[in-house]
């Protein structure tokens, strides 16, 4: 059975600090995206990693993408209260066309 | 439109009556997907359409739940007989297809009370 799997699920971090969110899926797949979703609201698209050892940054976010590890991080620098949110990953098996979706990491920065 | 267009946004019905809900995607987005999203869940694969090609059906949790696409645009979600469990947010989504790689564009949702 296909699984992605994301940790921790709950996140409650003091501003300032660093943190990562780990993505681990059990499919063979080269395409990987992370999506942010605010109360209430829908996904927004934040990164799209195409190829093993794919590093993007945005800000105080960083993707990275090991398909050799089926595992992708997210990591967050030096956080601000505006990162709370739910973050998701998604995975694309190989041959198929589905987005798959992890179980959400609810991130909370404390001021 | 600019974006993923979707209505209702708010829709509350009665157990076993029918709803339908539809979705207006980016022009050119042709890959089409529907996800169900219950309160502080991930997000469940619904359906598929691309082109004219046959949809792949296989998240549908029953056969109360049927969706279709009109001329490779506006796609529509009906839920027949709708149960409590059904309570959730549909998110739409779309794709260009000729764009390798492309993430998909979520529309708001709509969001769906059994009574």
């Amino acid at each position: 059975e296909l699984k992605v799997e994301q940790n921790p699920l709950f996140l409650s971090m003091q501003e300032g600090k660093n943190y990562t969110i780990y993505c681990n899926y059990s499919t063979t797949s080269d395409r990987l995206y992370w999506y942010r979703q605010d109360p209430g609201k829908s996904l927004e698209s934040l990164f799209v990693l195409l190829s093993n050892g794919a590093v993007k940054q945005e800000g105080r976010l960083m993707a990275s993408l090991d398909t050799k590890a089926r595992l992708s991080t997210l990591h967050i620098t030096a956080a601000v209260h505006d990162l709370s949110a739910t973050y998701f990953c998604a995975v694309v098996p190989s041959g198929t066309y589905k987005y798959i979706f992890g179980t959400g990491t609810r991130l909370k920065v404390l001021a | 439109g600019a974006g993923v267009s979707q209505s209702p946004s708010n829709k509350v019905t009665e157990k076993g009556k029918d709803v339908e809900l539809r979705c207006d995607p980016i022009s050119g987005h042709t890959a089409l997907y529907w996800y169900r999203q219950s309160l502080g869940q991930g997000l469940e694969f619904l359906i598929y359409f691309q082109g004219n090609s046959a949809p792949d059906k296989s998240g549908l949790p029953s056969d109360r739940f049927s969706a279709e696409r009109t001329g490779g645009s506006v796609s529509t979600l009906t839920i027949q007989r709708t149960q409590q469990e059904d309570s959730a947010v549909y998110l739409c989504a779309g794709r260009d297809p000729g764009v390798p790689g492309n993430t998909i564009y979520f529309g708001e949702g709509s969001w769906l009370t059994v009574v």
